[in-house]
């Protein structure tokens, strides 16, 4: 079966500092993808970031990256340099075969 | 922009009744997908379709859930005889392939309250 979890259900950080989202996973397939989305106030998910199971090296976007740790399976998200705007909520979502599944969530603050 | 877009944004309904959801997803893309999202229990996919196969797979064990698709890019969510227990946050999402690890664009939600 696959699960993801996430253990934080909330974070503070002050601007302009960095913080690390965690995401552990558990899947047998042995091809699989690793998403982290964030969910402002208004609802919709916004892609953040991707990692393919097979990727050698970790995945980086602006200020995002993701700490691949295949062995350990955990796909932590790196947000650096904080930003008021950065305040949502954080999912880390996995696709397996067919479907794709999601953590509870983080909920980040982003203090001033 | 010509982004997901879902409606109701939200929805009372009474239990035991029927309730259709819309989502008009991104023009040209293969893949819809419904979640339901509710508060400490995170995401879980309800049903895909893929246009080419308008293909419904559920992955709910009542199959009171499911999901039509009259065009491309429009999906209807059907929740048959309502539960207080439906009550959740009902996300669309789309995208331009299936296969691999395609990106998901999400509509903003359906609010669903069963009283």
């Amino acid at each position: 079966a696959q699960k993801i979890t996430q253990t934080q259900p909330g974070m503070f950080v002050q601007e302009k500092e960095a913080v690390t989202l965690d995401c552990t996973y558990d899947t047998s397939d042995p091809s699989y993808g690793l998403f982290w989305y964030k969910q402002p106030s208004s609802g919709e998910m916004i892609f953040l970031i991707y990692q393919g199971s097979y990727d050698q090296q970790n995945a980086t976007e602006g200020r995002y990256s993701l700490n691949f740790q295949k062995a350990r399976k955990s796909a932590n998200l790196v947000i650096s340099a904080s930003q008021l705007g950065d305040s949502a909520m954080y999912f880390c979502a996995m696709r397996g075969a067919y479907k794709y599944i999601f953590g509870t969530g983080t909920r980040l603050k982003v203090l001033a | 922009g010509a982004g997901v877009s879902q409606s109701p944004r939200y929805k009372v309904a009474k239990r035991g009744r029927d309730v259709a959801l819309r989502c008009d997803s991104i023009s040209g893309h293969v893949t819809l997908y419904w979640y339901r999202q509710t508060l400490g229990q995170g995401s879980e996919v309800l049903t895909y379709s893929q246009s080419d196969a308008q293909r419904d797979k559920s992955g709910r064990p009542s199959g009171r859930f499911s999901a039509e698709r009259p065009e491309r890019s429009v999906s209807t969510l059907k929740i048959q005889r309502t539960e207080q227990g439906d009550s959740a946050v009902y996300l669309c999402a789309s995208s331009l392939l299936d296969g691999g690890y395609n990106e998901q664009f999400f509509g903003p939600g359906t609010r669903l309250t069963v009283l």
